[in-house]
């Protein structure tokens, strides 16, 4: 079965520097990797996705990732984070076959000090 | 214009109580799910609809029963509610089954059960 862990329970970063969210991923054939992000109270939005091809792959909002097959990681950037990126951000992996279905990691919550 | 709604946002009710949540899309999408997300923040599927027809049905008490009426709507009933119950359910669509496409959250519905 597929799975996703996300190491960092809780990551605070000051406002303007860089950030890196990991994540990694346990899943026997090619992945299809999201990122979404909850602000506090909100649902889920869409940051980027990776389905194929480049493994570099740009988001919303500034934020991109980058695919390594050979690390099975799907790693969140953004090269200068804003007080507005305080959320909480889940990686997820998506299974094909008779019913598409996300499997979510558990979540990396990331605090912005001003 | 809301691509994914869900009614109500808050819902706080006694145990034992039967109590709905009901979700649209306006997006065209053939697949709605219904995910639940715990108090640590960790999401998981329960159900996935698709064209009214119930394709994921992941290790959930008989007490949660969904239906949808339409390929626009899936509601989640709960009989005998328990305290366990309490949580967030996210309501979320796709374009199809059986191929992984992005799927869009509703807001969310945080249930409280006293």
């Amino acid at each position: 079965a597929q799975s996703v862990t996300q190491p960092d329970i809780h990551i605070t970063v000051s406002e303007g520097a860089s950030l890196e969210l990991r994540c990694n991923y346990s899943y026997g054939a090619t992945p299809y990797l999201f990122w979404y992000v909850q602000s506090p109270g909100q649902g889920l939005q869409l940051l980027l996705k990776y389905f194929s091809g480049d493994t570099l792959v740009q988001g919303i909002k500034g934020f991109e990732a980058e695919f390594k097959r050979s690390q099975s990681s799907f790693n969140l950037r953004k090269p200068s984070v804003h007080w507005s990126d305080a959320a909480e951000y889940f990686c997820a992996v998506g299974l094909t076959g008779t019913a598409s279905k996300l499997t979510f990691g558990t979540g990396t919550r990331l605090q912005v000090t001003l | 214009d809301t691509a994914v709604s869900q009614t109500p946002k808050y819902l706080v009710t006694q145990m034992g109580n039967d109590k709905s949540i009901k979700c649209e899309q306006n997006l065209g999408h053939d697949t709605m799910y219904w995910y639940k997300q715990d108090s640590k923040k960790f999401l998981k599927i329960m159900f996935s609809y698709n064209n009214k027809e119930l394709i994921i049905n992941e290790t959930v008490p008989n007490r949660f029963s969904p239906k949808s009426p339409d390929k626009a709507h899936l509601n989640l009933h709960i009989n005998s509610l328990e305290l366990g119950d309490s949580a967030v359910y996210f309501c979320a669509s796709s374009g199809t089954s059986g191929s992984i496409e992005t799927q869009y959250f509703g807001p969310g519905t945080r249930l409280l059960v006293l």
